[in-house]
């Protein structure tokens, strides 16, 4: 059974500082997503990761994936306050339509 | 742009009340899923749909139904609506194919408040 765990699940930074949000993962998966929910929204897609070794950014967020270690990471820089929101990631099974696995959230609260 | 619609953003029904929440997706995906999403709970996957007509129980189907009959609809059925399923309802879908058509993208999500 996949298991994904994202760490840490509260997290409450300054403006201006960088910080990573971790995910790991049980299985062997090369697929792998991030999403963004700001309160009493859906979830927004942010980036797709679909290879060992690929890293998307996108303004102030970079998300990498290292298969091998079955990690993926979301990493901050210089935060401001509109990136506070919930972030979750989510790994596919390699055989195909089967639904993701998604780890329970990281709340992230970026404070003046 | 894919776009994943939900038949309502707020919804509130009685206890008993049989209630239909209806999803639908326009970019001809084959995968088309349910959550509910509660404070300190995450996603939970309700059930979800590879293909029209064919269904299978997610994590927590128990109180639920669904029904495909046509590739872009995805319904999701309380039968008798109780407080316990007062919830956030997400809808989403996704393709079966290579690259990014294994992208899921979710609906706008509806409220449902059972009293």
């Amino acid at each position: 059974e996949l298991k994904v765990e994202q760490n840490p699940l509260f997290l409450s930074m300054q403006e201006g500082k960088n910080y990573t949000i971790y995910c790991n993962y049980s299985t062997t998966s090369d697929r792998l997503y991030w999403y963004r929910q700001d309160p009493g929204k859906s979830l927004e897609s942010l980036f797709v990761l679909l290879s060992n070794g690929a890293v998307k950014q996108e303004g102030r967020l970079m998300a990498s994936l290292d298969t091998k270690a079955r990690l993926s990471t979301l990493h901050i820089t210089a935060a401001v306050h509109d990136l506070s929101a919930t972030y979750f990631c989510a790994v596919d099974m390699i055989s195909g339509n089967t639904p993701l696995v998604f780890g329970k959230g990281t709340r992230l609260s970026v404070i003046a | 742009d894919v776009k994943v619609t939900q038949s309502s953003r707020y919804l509130v029904k009685r206890t008993g009340e049989k209630v239909f929440l209806e999803c639908v997706q326009d970019m001809d995906h084959e995968n088309m899923f349910w959550y509910r999403q509660d404070p300190g709970l995450g996603l939970r996957l309700i059930y979800f749909s590879y293909d029209v007509k064919m269904k299978e129980k997610g994590d927590i189907p128990e109180g639920y139904s669904v029904s495909r009959e046509k590739k872009e609809r995805f319904s999701l059925i309380l039968e008798s609506a109780s407080t316990n399923q007062t919830s956030m309802y997400l809808c989403a879908s996704r393709g079966g194919g290579g690259g990014h058509s294994y992208e899921q993208y979710f609906g706008p999500g509806t409220r449902l408040t059972v009293t």
